[in-house]
């Protein structure tokens, strides 16, 4: 696709109830980040993937938090035994490049992200 | 936690005038980035300063970057209303793949 596509774009989920969150990056992007955005908060890093390679998982909040990119493409960000905690906005971000923090270009092309409520 | 800081966290203006925000961070950097965010959108990338560099220009924006200070500004000259949104800074440290972002300045643009 010509973005960041992500799926579904509002969920609303019950305490304790399982949710998967999906993101297909723009097509041959190598790098794949995830981003939690509370509300008029600034985004904060969960984790990264280089291709199917979860590099750095430092961010992911608990061991509720679980990410995957199994084929190196579309990644699935998946919370179990969801907490009203957990209700944020979920970004999916993506590079072309394997270090997208280094150089002169580097940016990241972010989708619309994943509004979760737990209520 | 978040690296950098934006400041103020609120900015309103006249459509025309210029609207300036500040990032402060603490760590060495390879760069730094500013995004915009138009309510309930994702983020999109604006402009991209290296940390050798000391201003950077695109379009109305103007970007500075003192690393003495630890501290960068981001200036949109003649604001229009479409200008209206929040406003990240987003700092890469040095041998990290991370982007850290600040909490964002709300800038609203009347017309």
């Amino acid at each position: 696709g010509a973005g960041v596509s992500q799926s579904p774009r509002y969920k609303v989920a019950k305490r304790g109830q399982d949710v998967a969150l999906r993101c297909d990056p723009i097509s041959g992007h190598v790098s794949l980040f995830w981003y939690q955005q509370a509300l008029g908060q600034g985004p904060e890093f969960l984790t990264y993937f280089q291709n199917e390679a979860q590099l750095d998982k430092s961010g992911l909040p608990s061991d509720r938090f679980f990410a995957e990119r199994p084929e190196g493409s579309v990644s699935t960000l998946k919370i179990q035994r969801t907490q009203q905690e957990d209700s944020a906005v979920y970004l999916c971000a993506s590079s072309p490049r394997y270090y997208p923090g280094t150089g002169s270009t580097g940016e990241l092309f972010f989708g619309e992200g994943s509004r979760l409520t737990v209520l | 936690s978040q690296q950098g800081e934006e400041d103020p966290q609120a900015l309103s203006i006249q459509e025309g005038e210029n609207a300036t925000m500040n990032c402060s961070y603490k760590t060495s950097i390879n760069n730094l980035q500013w995004y915009r965010q138009n309510s309930g959108r994702g983020l999109v990338h604006l402009i991209l300063i290296r940390s050798n560099e000391r201003e950077k220009h695109s379009g109305r924006l103007r970007v500075t970057l003192d690393t003495s200070k630890k501290s960068s500004s981001l200036l949109i000259t003649a604001s229009r209303a479409a200008d209206t949104a929040s406003y990240f800074c987003a700092t890469v440290r040095r041998n990290f793949n991370k982007f850290y972002f600040g909490s964002g300045t709300k800038l609203n643009v009347k017309p």
